[in-house]
């Protein structure tokens, strides 16, 4: 068990919808970052967040929108779904200074649009 | 262009065997590197992360190595078990940002 808590487990919507995926990190990081991984790809990096705070930006669509929240849960937000954005979305926590070093991963939450 | 590439895409072993995963990387400014294992629908777990200066770097039977020089990293598992069934990740970490550039991954099956 990482420390990382992600819900829900397994979300299942239709083309067009809008759904909010939550991450907790362990206790006491700082930083989350958003992955998602499609079925037999590579993890591919969306956003990172620092103490509140935007921090790095990757392969991160447009309709696609995260936040980190004072208590420094985070929530990413994916809207006008399509069949594509069916995937593994993973959160990842790290701390600071040489703790910034590792990501912990949460179990994820898997997405299917239909 | 930052890249990770990873081979082979997939390999299979006998249990006990040996076996070295490889990651050749093009990434600059250079950070660090790490090697994920990540089982099946879960998330990935961290096995070892170098830097610059170092060369090798140990976990229980799992030994990376690095070569700056050459751009190359080598996941050697020693003694396989089938739990070590899972995707193999390379990361490479680039610049003072530390953005994270990730290999697509090799996928290890262990029979028995």
């Amino acid at each position: 068990d990482s420390g990382v808590t992600q819900t829900p487990k397994h979300l299942i919507t239709a083309t067009g919808q809008r759904v909010t995926l939550r991450c907790s990190p362990r206790s006491g990081d700082l930083s989350v970052y958003w992955y998602q991984q499609s079925l037999d790809q590579g993890l591919q990096f969306l956003i990172q967040y620092y103490n509140g705070e935007e921090r790095a930006k990757g392969n991160i669509l447009e309709r696609f929108s995260a936040q980190q929240f004072p208590d420094l849960h985070s929530e990413l937000n994916l809207s006008s779904l399509e069949l594509g954005d069916s995937a593994l979305y993973f959160c990842a926590s790290s701390g600071s200074g040489i703790r910034a070093d590792t990501q912990y991963f949460g179990p994820g939450t898997r997405l299917t649009v239909l | 262009k930052n890249q990770v590439e990873q081979s082979p895409q997939s390999l299979i072993i006998l249990e006990g065997k040996n076996c070295t995963l490889q990651c050749n990387y093009t990434v600059s400014p250079f950070s660090n590197l790490r090697w994920y294992k990540q089982d099946t629908g879960r998330g990935p777990v961290s096995l070892t992360i170098m830097t610059f200066s170092e060369n090798t770097k140990s976990n229980g039977r799992y030994t990376a190595t690095l070569d700056a020089d050459t751009k190359q990293s080598s996941l050697h598992i020693t003694a396989s078990q089938l739990s070590d069934s899972a995707s193999y990740i390379c990361v490479v970490s680039a610049g003072s940002q530390g953005n994270l550039i990730f290999g697509k991954g090799t996928k290890l099956s262990v029979k028995p």
